[in-house]
Protein backbone atom coordinates (compact mmCIF):
# COMPACT_ATOMS: atom_id res chain seq x y z
CA UNK A 1 0.00 0.00 0.00
CA UNK A 2 1.38 3.73 -0.69
CA UNK A 3 2.27 5.36 1.97
CA UNK A 4 0.91 8.76 3.65
CA UNK A 5 2.50 10.98 5.78
CA UNK A 6 0.38 12.91 8.20
CA UNK A 7 1.55 15.35 11.03
CA UNK A 8 0.95 14.01 14.24
CA UNK A 9 -0.96 17.01 16.29
CA UNK A 10 -2.54 20.11 15.16
CA UNK A 11 -4.30 22.67 17.39
CA UNK A 12 -6.99 24.91 16.18
CA UNK A 13 -9.72 27.12 17.71
CA UNK A 14 -13.29 26.96 17.34
CA UNK A 15 -15.21 28.78 14.87
CA UNK A 16 -11.67 28.71 12.62
CA UNK A 17 -10.82 26.78 9.95
CA UNK A 18 -8.54 23.98 9.66
CA UNK A 19 -6.42 22.65 7.01
CA UNK A 20 -5.12 19.07 7.89
CA UNK A 21 -2.32 18.35 5.30
CA UNK A 22 -1.21 14.93 3.67
CA UNK A 23 1.68 13.85 1.59
CA UNK A 24 1.17 10.78 -0.44
CA UNK A 25 4.26 11.08 -2.83
CA UNK A 26 3.91 7.64 -3.94
CA UNK A 27 0.59 7.64 -4.95
CA UNK A 28 -0.26 5.28 -7.82
CA UNK A 29 -2.68 6.70 -10.85
CA UNK A 30 -5.54 4.33 -9.31
CA UNK A 31 -5.62 5.09 -5.67
CA UNK A 32 -8.21 7.22 -4.43
CA UNK A 33 -7.43 9.58 -1.32
CA UNK A 34 -9.58 8.74 1.12
CA UNK A 35 -10.13 10.97 4.84
CA UNK A 36 -11.66 9.66 8.07
CA UNK A 37 -11.57 10.32 11.33
CA UNK A 38 -12.01 8.89 14.90
CA UNK A 39 -13.35 10.72 17.62
CA UNK A 40 -12.13 9.54 20.99
CA UNK A 41 -13.96 5.69 22.14
CA UNK A 42 -15.92 5.48 18.91
CA UNK A 43 -14.95 3.79 15.03
CA UNK A 44 -13.81 5.28 12.18
CA UNK A 45 -16.15 7.54 10.59
CA UNK A 46 -15.86 8.32 6.82
CA UNK A 47 -15.65 11.89 6.19
CA UNK A 48 -14.26 12.57 1.99
CA UNK A 49 -12.78 10.75 -0.65
CA UNK A 50 -11.00 12.06 -3.81
CA UNK A 51 -9.15 10.80 -7.00
CA UNK A 52 -8.22 14.43 -8.65
CA UNK A 53 -10.28 16.77 -8.48
CA UNK A 54 -10.73 18.92 -5.32
CA UNK A 55 -14.01 17.67 -3.67
CA UNK A 56 -17.03 19.15 -1.27
CA UNK A 57 -19.47 17.68 0.97
CA UNK A 58 -21.57 18.72 4.34
CA UNK A 59 -18.69 17.43 6.22
CA UNK A 60 -15.54 19.07 4.67
CA UNK A 61 -13.33 19.81 1.65
CA UNK A 62 -10.66 18.21 0.26
CA UNK A 63 -8.47 19.82 -2.31
CA UNK A 64 -5.59 17.45 -4.30
CA UNK A 65 -2.42 18.59 -5.56
CA UNK A 66 -2.02 19.04 -9.07
CA UNK A 67 0.38 16.07 -9.27
CA UNK A 68 -1.64 14.52 -6.52
CA UNK A 69 1.47 14.08 -4.69
CA UNK A 70 -0.16 15.82 -1.36
CA UNK A 71 -3.74 16.50 -0.35
CA UNK A 72 -5.34 18.96 2.18
CA UNK A 73 -8.82 18.51 4.09
CA UNK A 74 -10.71 21.63 5.54
CA UNK A 75 -12.72 22.09 8.03
CA UNK A 76 -14.23 25.17 7.60
CA UNK A 77 -15.29 26.27 10.83
CA UNK A 78 -13.96 24.13 13.44
CA UNK A 79 -16.60 22.96 16.19
CA UNK A 80 -15.10 21.24 19.70
CA UNK A 81 -17.16 17.75 18.39
CA UNK A 82 -14.60 17.93 15.57
CA UNK A 83 -11.91 17.12 17.72
CA UNK A 84 -10.42 13.77 16.45
CA UNK A 85 -8.10 11.49 15.07
CA UNK A 86 -7.90 12.18 11.35
CA UNK A 87 -6.89 9.79 9.07
CA UNK A 88 -5.42 10.31 5.33
CA UNK A 89 -6.10 6.86 3.49
CA UNK A 90 -5.17 5.48 0.03
CA UNK A 91 -7.60 3.39 -1.43
CA UNK A 92 -6.70 1.03 -4.19
CA UNK A 93 -9.01 0.05 -6.96
CA UNK A 94 -7.63 -3.05 -8.39
CA UNK A 95 -9.27 -3.43 -12.04
CA UNK A 96 -12.61 -2.16 -10.96
CA UNK A 97 -12.69 -5.52 -8.28
CA UNK A 98 -11.48 -3.70 -5.07
CA UNK A 99 -12.00 -5.62 -1.83
CA UNK A 100 -10.88 -1.84 -0.66
CA UNK A 101 -9.13 -2.85 2.49
CA UNK A 102 -8.30 0.57 4.63
CA UNK A 103 -4.59 1.11 5.92
CA UNK A 104 -4.57 3.46 8.73
CA UNK A 105 -1.67 4.84 10.09
CA UNK A 106 -1.32 7.28 13.14
CA UNK A 107 -3.27 9.78 11.74
CA UNK A 108 -3.28 13.70 12.70
CA UNK A 109 -4.69 14.47 16.51
CA UNK A 110 -7.23 17.80 16.05
CA UNK A 111 -7.34 19.42 18.98
CA UNK A 112 -10.05 22.18 19.11
CA UNK A 113 -10.14 25.31 21.80
CA UNK A 114 -12.68 26.56 22.40
CA UNK B 1 -28.86 7.28 8.58
CA UNK B 2 -28.06 3.95 8.09
CA UNK B 3 -26.03 2.32 10.55
CA UNK B 4 -23.52 -0.55 11.47
CA UNK B 5 -24.55 -2.49 14.91
CA UNK B 6 -22.01 -3.79 17.14
CA UNK B 7 -23.05 -6.17 20.05
CA UNK B 8 -22.30 -6.82 22.57
CA UNK B 9 -20.69 -3.21 23.59
CA UNK B 10 -18.24 -4.39 25.65
CA UNK B 11 -17.17 -8.15 26.31
CA UNK B 12 -14.86 -9.87 29.03
CA UNK B 13 -13.69 -13.15 28.68
CA UNK B 14 -11.73 -15.68 30.15
CA UNK B 15 -8.31 -16.79 28.64
CA UNK B 16 -8.81 -19.61 26.31
CA UNK B 17 -12.69 -19.29 26.06
CA UNK B 18 -14.59 -18.73 22.60
CA UNK B 19 -15.61 -15.26 21.80
CA UNK B 20 -18.57 -14.27 18.98
CA UNK B 21 -18.84 -10.42 18.11
CA UNK B 22 -21.84 -9.51 16.37
CA UNK B 23 -21.84 -6.90 13.44
CA UNK B 24 -25.18 -5.96 11.50
CA UNK B 25 -24.19 -4.16 8.33
CA UNK B 26 -26.07 -1.68 6.39
CA UNK B 27 -28.65 -3.64 4.41
CA UNK B 28 -27.59 -2.91 0.77
CA UNK B 29 -24.10 -3.09 1.28
CA UNK B 30 -22.04 -6.06 -0.15
CA UNK B 31 -18.44 -6.06 0.98
CA UNK B 32 -17.51 -6.33 5.17
CA UNK B 33 -15.05 -5.92 7.54
CA UNK B 34 -13.31 -6.84 10.61
CA UNK B 35 -10.63 -4.27 11.81
CA UNK B 36 -9.02 -4.24 15.69
CA UNK B 37 -7.60 -1.55 17.57
CA UNK B 38 -5.23 -2.58 20.68
CA UNK B 39 -5.60 0.43 22.58
CA UNK B 40 -3.35 3.26 22.20
CA UNK B 41 -2.53 1.63 18.96
CA UNK B 42 -3.42 1.69 15.00
CA UNK B 43 -6.54 0.87 14.03
CA UNK B 44 -5.74 -2.76 12.30
CA UNK B 45 -6.91 -4.41 9.49
CA UNK B 46 -8.45 -7.99 10.13
CA UNK B 47 -10.27 -9.51 7.20
CA UNK B 48 -12.51 -8.36 3.73
CA UNK B 49 -15.75 -10.59 3.57
CA UNK B 50 -17.36 -10.58 -0.23
CA UNK B 51 -19.84 -12.49 -2.34
CA UNK B 52 -19.62 -15.26 1.22
CA UNK B 53 -16.29 -15.63 1.30
CA UNK B 54 -13.43 -14.24 2.57
CA UNK B 55 -11.24 -12.17 0.31
CA UNK B 56 -8.82 -10.74 1.82
CA UNK B 57 -6.74 -11.16 5.80
CA UNK B 58 -4.12 -10.29 7.35
CA UNK B 59 -1.43 -12.19 9.38
CA UNK B 60 -3.27 -11.25 12.75
CA UNK B 61 -6.23 -13.57 11.06
CA UNK B 62 -4.82 -16.60 11.93
CA UNK B 63 -6.57 -20.25 12.27
CA UNK B 64 -8.22 -19.21 15.73
CA UNK B 65 -10.43 -16.26 13.73
CA UNK B 66 -13.26 -17.22 11.57
CA UNK B 67 -16.01 -14.88 10.34
CA UNK B 68 -19.71 -16.05 8.98
CA UNK B 69 -22.65 -14.79 7.25
CA UNK B 70 -25.46 -17.12 8.39
CA UNK B 71 -28.40 -15.42 7.54
CA UNK B 72 -27.78 -12.33 5.19
CA UNK B 73 -28.02 -9.86 8.23
CA UNK B 74 -25.45 -10.71 10.29
CA UNK B 75 -22.00 -10.39 10.22
CA UNK B 76 -19.82 -12.45 12.74
CA UNK B 77 -16.10 -12.99 14.20
CA UNK B 78 -15.48 -15.66 16.42
CA UNK B 79 -12.08 -16.15 18.07
CA UNK B 80 -12.30 -20.01 18.89
CA UNK B 81 -9.64 -19.45 22.06
CA UNK B 82 -8.81 -16.11 23.06
CA UNK B 83 -5.60 -14.96 24.30
CA UNK B 84 -4.73 -11.64 26.38
CA UNK B 85 -3.53 -10.19 23.55
CA UNK B 86 -6.99 -10.27 21.94
CA UNK B 87 -7.98 -7.54 24.14
CA UNK B 88 -8.89 -4.74 22.11
CA UNK B 89 -11.67 -2.76 20.34
CA UNK B 90 -13.41 -4.60 17.43
CA UNK B 91 -14.64 -2.60 14.78
CA UNK B 92 -17.09 -3.99 12.02
CA UNK B 93 -17.80 -2.30 8.99
CA UNK B 94 -19.52 -2.25 5.24
CA UNK B 95 -19.41 -0.60 2.27
CA UNK B 96 -21.79 -0.68 -1.07
CA UNK B 97 -19.83 -1.97 -4.11
CA UNK B 98 -17.82 1.02 -5.78
CA UNK B 99 -15.18 3.57 -4.86
CA UNK B 100 -17.27 4.58 -2.01
CA UNK B 101 -16.55 5.29 1.63
CA UNK B 102 -16.87 2.50 4.46
CA UNK B 103 -19.55 2.67 7.32
CA UNK B 104 -17.53 1.69 10.34
CA UNK B 105 -19.86 0.42 14.04
CA UNK B 106 -19.06 1.48 16.90
CA UNK B 107 -16.96 -1.40 18.49
CA UNK B 108 -16.82 -3.99 20.59
CA UNK B 109 -14.40 -3.55 23.86
CA UNK B 110 -12.76 -7.10 23.97
CA UNK B 111 -11.37 -7.51 27.48
CA UNK B 112 -9.57 -11.16 27.90
CA UNK B 113 -8.80 -11.55 31.78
Amino acid sequence: DAKTTQPNSMESNEEEPVHLPCNHSTISGTDYIHWYRQLPSQGPEYVIHGLTSNVNNRMASLAIAEDRKSSTLILHRATLRDAAVYYCILRANAGGTSYGKLTFGQGTILTVHP
Amino acid sequence: EPEVTQTPSHQVTQMGQEVILRCVPISNHLYFYWYRQILGQKVEFLVSFYNNEISEKSEIFDDQFSVERPDGSNFTLKIRSTKLEDSAMYFCASRITGIYGYTFGSGTRLTVV
